[in-house]
């Protein structure tokens, strides 16, 4: 069974330039959620998802930031003319239910560095 | 909004001592998760509390939820150099959204 999967691991990206981040959650999960990863620091919701809806988006910046869970394909976290400051890890999780003992668990991919130069 | 608070934010230990890391919330939880993240890794599921004082054990954890359920603790009995890592305690803050506590980074000298 293969977990949650994203890529790029690594990406580097130049300031003004646009990072694209993508993950396939377990296979028969419908709940997708993003979260960062600055270093030392704990980890921050940003978005919550089902498929070809945003659930809440709460925790994402107003402006750069989008994301996606199409019908068809992964989830896209997409971060447009990055600055230094979003330099982090970006971790996606998916879950087969959300809050329920025994479904609600969250399962993390490796996640994506992102590095801005 | 809601918060978190874990503590301490690191703890160094000698391979064999016990070890443990407490969390707090700001307002009551209907459950808290725990999470184990190691060096340049990703965070893992470890367990999951739901009743006011829980009490569960997995080997060498044992993991409280306290009786208000605000409150949750991880004890880890006789450190080994494979309990590094970071542990995090979570807790829902809205459909869909959990929050994390910052962390205790456990560090064991063998």
């Amino acid at each position: 069974n293969a977990g949650v999967m994203q890529n790029p691991r690594h990406l580097v990206r130049r300031r003004g330039q646009e990072a694209r981040l993508r993950c396939s959650p377990v296979k028969g999960h419908s709940h997708v959620y993003w979260y960062r990863q600055l270093p030392e620091e704990g980890l921050k919701f940003m978005v919550y998802l089902q498929k070809e809806n945003i659930i809440d988006e709460s925790g994402m910046p107003k402006e750069r930031f989008s994301a996606e869970f199409p019908k068809e394909g992964p989830s896209i976290l997409r971060i447009q003319q990055v600055v230094r400051g979003d330099s982090a890890a970006y971790f996606c999780a998916s879950s087969l239910d959300w809050g329920s003992p025994g479904t609600g668990e969250l399962f993390f991919g490796e996640g994506s560095r992102l590095t801005v130069l | 909004g809601q918060q978190v608070m874990q503590i301490p934010q690191y703890q160094h230990v000698q391979e064999g001592e016990d070890f443990t890391t407490y969390c707090n919330s700001s307002t009551t939880l209907s459950n808290i998760q725990w999470y184990k993240q190691r060096p340049g890794g990703h965070p893992v599921f470890l367990i999951q509390l739901v009743k006011s004082g829980e009490v569960k054990k997995q080997k060498r954890l044992t993991f409280q939820f306290g009786e208000a359920k605000k409150n949750s603790s991880l004890h880890i009995t006789a450190t080994q150099t494979t309990d590094v890592g970071t542990y995090f305690c979570a807790g829902p803050g809205g459909p869909g959204k959990l929050i994390f506590g910052q962390g205790t980074t456990l560090q064991v000298k063998p």
